[in-house]
């Protein structure tokens, strides 16, 4: 099915390790984004990058690295995991759906739960 | 102010209420609106799109109010089903990112 991929779905990290969220979509969006979600916080946005080649930091970029690997890769690291990191993170992409289609919208993955112990 | 604001709610109604949320936001130069729904941990995902015109979608009816700077999701005959987080979500222009809201959160109760 065509949509974003998402991978771990679930992680547990001791403070100090490092680890590599990988995110993937097959919709040749030009637009992904990393948002993470915390308990009446709602999704603020970490990274994004508008286009291949090309990274912005959002709301809350501390503590994370991303890359923009292709069009249809945006990874996003976490070098030295801190608690305060726990937290589901999200990754999205904006456009229209499988094949050029439906409404120009984000499409998002299941999310990763992290937790930084 | 955040760019985007909702009532956190809850909005705890009963089956076949009318329940309505509010939504503003602080950038005039705002340029698309959305509602998206979130079940509880699972991923949002699009509810519709809000136009200028105002939009309907079987129970569903979104309208925008440009001048006041707010969106409103009307849901009529609330399902036990419809429980979940209703996010507000505003998109400036061109590769800018989406701004969220964080969330109305409903409960239906039978």
């Amino acid at each position: 099915n065509a949509g974003v991929t998402q991978t771990p779905k679930f992680q547990v990290l001791k403070t100090g390790q490092s680890m590599t969220l990988q995110c993937a979509q097959d919709m040749n969006h030009n637009s992904m984004y990393w948002y993470r979600q915390d308990p009446g916080m709602g999704l603020r946005l970490i990274y994004y990058s508008a286009s291949e080649g090309t990274t912005d930091k959002g709301e809350v970029p501390n503590g994370y690295n991303v890359s923009r690997l292709n069009k249809r890769e945006f990874s996003l690291r976490l070098e030295s995991a801190a608690p305060s990191q726990t937290s589901v993170y999200f990754c999205a992409s904006w456009g229209q759906g499988a094949h050029g289609f439906g409404n120009t919208e984000a499409f998002f993955g299941q999310g990763t739960r992290l937790t930084v112990v | 102010r955040k760019e985007v604001e909702q009532d956190p709610g809850p909005f705890n109604v009963p089956e076949g209420a009318t329940v309505a949320f509010n939504c503003t936001y602080s950038n005039s130069a705002s340029q698309s609106f959305f509602w998206y729904r979130q079940d509880c941990r699972k991923e949002p995902k699009l509810l519709m799109s809000v136009y200028s015109s105002g939009n309907e979608d079987g129970r569903f009816t979104a309208q925008l109010n440009r001048a006041s700077q707010y969106i409103s999701l009307l849901i009529r005959d609330s399902k036990l089903s419809d429980s979940a987080t209703y996010l507000c979500v505003v998109n400036r222009a061109g590769n800018t990112p989406l701004v969220f809201g964080k969330g109305t959160r409903l409960s239906v109760i039978a």
